[in-house]
């Protein structure tokens, strides 16, 4: 069964701390992986995509890493500011019929 | 990128009603989606918006209380019908691009059913 796991559910860090977030999948034999940031109630905007082939991918102080063999991914965040609190949703897509699977999430804050 | 619209953005539906979401998109799109979202949950699809032809349902979706239609390449609607108590929920469109499937997602439609 293809599953996707995030952890931690929630975390809490001071403004300025570099923090990682972490996607788990079953599988290895991904199409591709999209992080995502959903703010409460709103929808969602994509942050970074990585398709199978690559190993990561980065934007300002984002960088997405994949590591297919482990059945991993993971999203780290450089200098958080208060703005980056939201919850963070991976989703992994196998290519079959178009469908993704999406994490729990990861909410996100940071304290000022 | 695209950019997507989704209508209405929230609405207060009683039980047994109905509710049609409208999803616009700016480009011709061939993928399109619908997602459910419950209260502290992560997205669900519901179904794949084929245009031209019927929706594409995942297990435990059904065309009788979720009918969606796709009219051209821009445009989709998804009807949540009979609503009940357990029907609120966020629900979202989505396009994908056909090249990497990477995903892009409308601002959503929050439906609270009393």
């Amino acid at each position: 069964k293809q599953e996707v796991t995030q952890i931690p559910a929630a975390l809490s860090v001071p403004e300025g701390e570099n923090l990682v977030l972490n996607c788990s999948f079953t599988d290895s034999a991904i199409y591709n992986l999209q992080w995502f940031r959903q703010d409460p109630g709103k929808g969602l905007t994509s942050l970074l995509l990585i398709q199978s082939s690559q190993r990561e991918q980065t934007s300002g102080r984002l960088n997405a890493s994949l590591d297919k063999s482990s059945g991993r991914s993971t999203l780290y965040i450089a200098a958080s500011q208060p703005g980056d609190s939201a919850t963070y949703l991976c989703a992994v897509t196998w290519g079959t019929g178009n469908q993704f699977y999406f994490g729990t999430g990861t909410s996100l804050t940071v304290i000022p | 990128s695209a950019v997507i619209s989704q209508k209405p953005s929230r609405d207060i539906c009683q039980r047994g009603t109905s509710l049609t979401i409208q999803c616009q998109v700016d480009s011709q799109v061939t993928m399109m989606f619908w997602y459910r979202q419950q209260p502290g949950q992560s997205l669900t699809l519901i179904a794949t918006a084929n245009q031209g032809s019927e929706a594409t349902y995942e297990s435990g979706f059904v065309i009788d209380k979720f009918p969606i239609s796709r009219p051209n390449l821009t445009f989709s609607t998804l009807t949540v019908s009979n609503l009940s108590p357990e029907d609120s929920s966020i629900y979202l469109c989505s396009v994908g691009r056909l090249e990497t499937y990477e995903q892009y997602f409308g601002p959503g439609t929050r439906l609270t059913v009393t």
